[in-house]
C-alpha cells in the first residue's frame, strides 16, 4: 500500500540555519510527491511538487528533489526565516490522483 | 476567487450526538475530499467526492458519511460522536485529479466531544 514516513518533530532552529525535513514513502506505481505547509490557525497549502523521478520541486527557497532510487522527498531550505515557522506535511497521491496519503507533520520553530 | 470555505469553524458537542460539517469547494471545482486532522496521527483520509459520486474511502467507521450536492458542495456527518472523533476536520477540493492534481484546503472545522 501507499504510505509516507517523515521525520518527527519538533525542530527549532535559529534564524538563517539550514533547514531538511526527511521524507520516505512506499508507492505501487509511480505517484506524484508533494510537501504542504500548514501556518498557525489555517489550513494546508500547498508548497512545492514533484511528478515524477528525478523532478525538483522548489517555491519560496524550499527545494526536494523526489528521489525514486531512495523513495524519498526531502524539504530543504538554505536560510529559514521566523516566517517560516509551521507544520509541514509531506504527501504522495496514486497515479489516479484520487487519494492523497499525508505524513504525520513537522513542526518547526524558527527563532530570531 | 474564494478559496474552500468551511462551516462551522467551531463546535462542541457531547457523546452520542451527531453532527454535520459543511464544506463549499472552489467554483469550478467538482472533486472534494475530507479528512481527519489530529495532533498524533496527522491527517487521515476520510471519503472523496467527485459529480456527487463517492469514489474513495478511508478506513473510518460508518458513523462517519458524507455526500456532495449538484453544486458540489459537500457535506459529512458523524453520528453517535465519541471523545475521539475530537479532531480538526479538513475539506479539500481539486479543479482536475490526476498525476498533478493540487488540494486547495479550507480552514477546517475544529470538532471537540465533551
Amino acid at each position: 500500500g501507499n504510505s509516507v514516513t517523515q521525520m518527527e518533530g519538533p525542530v527549532t532552529l535559529s534564524e538563517e540555519a539550514f533547514l531538511t525535513i526527511n521524507c520516505t514513502y512506499t508507492a505501487t506505481g509511480y505517484p506524484s510527491l508533494f510537501w504542504y505547509v500548514q501556518y498557525p490557525g489555517e489550513g494546508l497549502q500547498l508548497l512545492l511538487k514533484a511528478t515524477k523521478a528525478d523532478d525538483k520541486g522548489s517555491n519560496k527557497g524550499f527545494e526536494a528533489t523526489y528521489r525514486k532510487e531512495t523513495t524519498s522527498f526531502h524539504l530543504e531550505k538554505g536560510s529559514v526565516q521566523v516566517s517560516d515557522s509551521a507544520v509541514y506535511f509531506c504527501a504522495l497521491s496514486d497515479r489516479d490522483g484520487n487519494q492523497f496519503y499525508f505524513g504525520t507533520g513537522t513542526s518547526l520553530t524558527v527563532i530570531p | 476567487k474564494a478559496g474552500v470555505t468551511q462551516t462551522p469553524r467551531y463546535l462542541i458537542k457531547t457523546r452520542g450526538q451527531q453532527v454535520t460539517l459543511s464544506c463549499s469547494p472552489i467554483s469550478g471545482h467538482r472533486s472534494v475530499s475530507w479528512y481527519q486532522q489530529t495532533p498524533g496521527q496527522g491527517l487521515q483520509f476520510l471519503f472523496e467526492y467527485f459529480s456527487e459520486t463517492q469514489r474513495n474511502k478511508g478506513n473510518f467507521p460508518g458513523r462517519f458519511s458524507g455526500r456532495q450536492f449538484s453544486n458540489s458542495r459537500s457535506e459529512m456527518n458523524v453520528s453517535t460522536l465519541e471523545l475521539g472523533d475530537s479532531a480538526l476536520y479538513l475539506c479539500a477540493s481539486s479543479l482536475v485529479t490526476g498525476i498533478t492534481g493540487e488540494l486547495f484546503f479550507g480552514e477546517g472545522s475544529r470538532l471537540t466531544v465533551l
